[in-house]
């Protein structure tokens, strides 16, 4: 069974740092990761979809990578702000031939916080 | 731009009514999903349906039920609500791939409804 683990749990940086995310897979046979932002109360904002032959995406400030040998994936935030603060979830679509109908398997989150 | 609407922000139930929640997607998506998430436990699929009137349980099925009628709304029941149901609901769409294809598709996500149930 697929597991997903974020590392870490928690993060609190000062305005202007740049920021690394950890997630991790147990089977490597995914079709995509995706990363989410969850603001406290409210639904899922996707921010990157990397498919399972892709090596990263870029958006604005934000770049994921993905070493799916090594169940791997980076989100990497440049330059965070205050209004970055929320919680990062990543999900993995897993697959083993057939087709999955897009069932995602979600990490717990990291919780994050930009003080100014 | 895409759109996932659940019916209802909040909602507050009494103990063995029987619940409707609401989700409806504009973007001609077929496949639709119903996750809870709790604190702890992260999100978990509880159903989802990749075609109209198809519906596949999920991980935690137990004490729901779901209904798709038109490809653009699905619909999450509880047929008796109890006080373990109390969680916040969120439902996602995407679209629907060729079988055996090697691509996946980016999920969209609802507001979600944090349902209470006394």
């Amino acid at each position: 069974k697929q597991e997903v683990t974020q590392i870490p749990a928690a993060l609190s940086v000062p305005e202007g740092e740049n920021l690394v995310l950890n997630c991790s897979f147990t089977d490597s046979a995914i079709y995509n990761l995706q990363w989410f932002r969850q603001d406290p109360g409210k639904g899922l904002t996707s921010l990157l979809l990397i498919q399972s032959s892709q090596r990263e995406q870029t958006s604005g400030r934000l770049n994921a990578s993905l070493d799916k040998s090594s169940g791997r994936s980076t989100l990497y935030i440049a330059a965070s702000q205050p209004g970055d603060s929320a919680t990062y979830l990543c999900a993995v679509e897993v697959g083993a031939g057939g087709t999955s109908y897009g069932k995602l398997t979600f990490g717990q989150g990291t919780i994050l916080t930009v003080h100014p | 731009d895409v759109k996932v609407t659940q019916s209802s922000r909040y909602l507050v139930k009494r103990t063995g009514e029987k619940v409707f929640l609401e989700c409806v997607q504009d973007m001609d998506h077929e496949n639709m999903f119903w996750y809870r998430q709790d604190p702890g436990l992260g999100l978990r699929l509880i159903y989802f349906s990749y075609d109209v009137k198809m519906k596949e349980k999920g991980d935690i099925p137990e004490g729901y039920s779901v209904s798709r009628e038109k490809k653009e709304r699905f619909s999450l029941i509880l047929e008796s609500a109890s006080t373990n149901q109390t969680s916040m609901y969120l439902c996602a769409s995407s679209l629907g791939v060729v079988l055996g294809s090697r691509w996946g598709t980016e999920a969209f996500f609802g507001q979600g409804t944090r349902l209470t149930v006394v």
